[in-house]
């Protein structure tokens, strides 16, 4: 079965950097596009950044383009977010999230992982 | 940006009831090529990551209960739970793909047993 397990969370101050790591297994995932998704506390789904299948394209949230870095390791089956010059609002749980398309963009989220809590604080 | 807006915030039904959610597009989600909408619906339960249950606006995900229904078109969306049941309590969100950067999501509605 589809499985996505986040790394990579915890306590950071402002200004801080931060890699968090998504692990997938139980589907092909070098040919999938991923996501990352953030749900700040008590709030909402915020959708942050995708990558294809073959790291050849990648979307940011205006919001979020100049810090965040998406990438992949399609060997590794694992993606990740370089997250840098970290902000109070950016504590959030962080979701990593498989798109629905087989080597398309589909857009929507299939699977979701359970999620990497950040917290920025000082 | 297309802005997507779910009604209402909350909702408490009771169990066995109808219970039904709607979320409204700033712009038509339908792509006229394929007569699709581009519009999902995910139910996240508490300390859970969110569930896909519906997407292309009604197409029912595998493993989904036949008591949810996903309908409407354009820019007018409603999911719908026919008989609301203790493991449905949930906050729900419908998102749009069909103009992408960036995904939008509604802001989601609660849903309780009354």
């Amino acid at each position: 079965q589809v499985q996505l397990v986040e790394s990579g969370g915890g306590v950071v101050q402002p200004g801080g950097s931060l890699r968090l790591s998504c692990t997938a297994s139980g589907f092909n995932f070098s040919s999938y596009g991923m996501h990352w998704v953030r749900q700040a506390p008590g709030k909402g789904l915020e959708w942050l950044t995708y990558i294809r299948y073959d790291a050849n394209n990648r979307w940011y949230a205006e919001s979020i383009k100049d810090r965040f870095t998406i990438s992949r390791d399609n060997s590794k089956n694992t993606l990740y977010l370089q997250i840098r010059s970290l902000r109070i609002e950016d504590t959030a749980i962080y979701y990593c999230a498989k798109d629905a398309g087989f080597r398309i963009r589909q857009y929507y989220f299939d699977f979701w992982g359970h999620g990497a809590l950040v917290t920025v604080s000082s | 940006d297309i802005v997507m807006t779910q009604s209402p915030d909350s909702l408490a039904v009771s169990l066995g009831e109808r219970a039904t959610i709607n979320c409204k597009s700033s712009q038509s989600l339908l792509y006229s090529s394929s007569n699709k909408n581009h519009l999902a619906w995910y139910q996240q339960k508490p300390g859970h990551p969110p569930k896909l249950l519906i997407s292309w606006a009604s197409t029912r995900e595998s493993g989904v209960p036949d008591r949810f229904s996903g309908s409407g078109s354009g820019t007018d969306f409603t999911l719908t739970i026919s008989s609301l049941q203790a493991e449905d309590v949930a906050v729900y969100y419908c998102q749009q793909y069909y103009i992408t950067p960036p995904l939008t999501f509604g802001g989601g509605t609660k849903v309780e047993i009354k």
